[in-house]
């Protein structure tokens, strides 16, 4: 079964600056997808992001994007230009077919 | 779209009673899940379904849980009789089809924050 490790269980930023969140996986799936949802203090779960396994190029969003090293299983986000309303929880998450994995998350506060 | 809708939004019970927890996907999606999210174990996958077949009930914690989806746009989730223990936040999401390599997004409702006394 898929694992998703998030090792920084918080973070702080100052305004404005980018910031990265850090998350590897372990699947022995060769077909996979990488995702990252916010959820801030209201409790939606809000998608912000995906990489599929045979992407070549990282995505981006925006603000956002997916620093993708498949040979180090690792998917961070990174978040450019932080701003007040990304202080939130963020998790990353990995899939077998439809069937996702989530890491335990990074809370994330942005200083102004 | 107005997205996954979940209904209540706010529930309290007493221990004992039963709890039923409703959920409607996006228009469109086949495939759909319920979540428990605690502070100590984080976001559960309790079960899903693909075209209203449940697929993998191995995250429902006990007989206590039952879930259905008698059609393609409405599901719940049932706890009886509700414990203590049961107090979460529930989500129920969605998504469409698996499409390119890993699959597709997931949609979340607004969650049920239930709480048993």
């Amino acid at each position: 079964a898929q694992k998703i490790t998030q090792t920084q269980p918080g973070m702080f930023v100052q305004e404005k600056e980018a910031v990265t969140l850090d998350c590897t996986y372990d699947t022995s799936d060769q077909s996979y997808g990488l995702f990252w949802y916010k959820q801030p203090s209201s409790g939606e779960m809000i998608f912000l992001i995906y990489q599929g396994s045979y992407d070549e190029q990282n995505a981006t969003e925006g603000r956002y994007s997916l620093n993708f090293q498949k040979a180090r299983k690792s998917a961070n986000l990174v978040i450019s230009a932080s701003q007040l309303g990304d202080s939130a929880m963020y998790f990353c998450a990995t899939n077998n077919f439809n069937k996702f994995y989530f890491g335990s998350g990074t809370k994330l506060n942005v200083k102004p | 779209d107005a997205g996954v809708i979940q209904s209540p939004r706010h529930e309290v019970t007493e221990m004992g009673q039963e709890v039923t927890l409703r959920c409607k996907p996006i228009s469109g999606h086949d495939y759909l899940f319920w979540y428990r999210q605690t502070m100590m174990r984080g976001l559960e996958l309790l079960i899903y379904f693909n075209n209203n077949v449940p697929i993998d009930d191995s995250g429902m914690p006990e007989d206590r849980f039952s879930a259905k989806m008698p059609n393609a746009s409405f599901s719940t989730l049932k706890i009886q009789p509700s414990e203590p223990r049961d107090s979460a936040v529930y989500f129920c999401a969605s998504s469409p089809p698996v499409g390119l390599a890993g699959g597709s997004e997931q949609y979340f409702g607004p969650g049920t924050r239930l709480t048993v006394t």
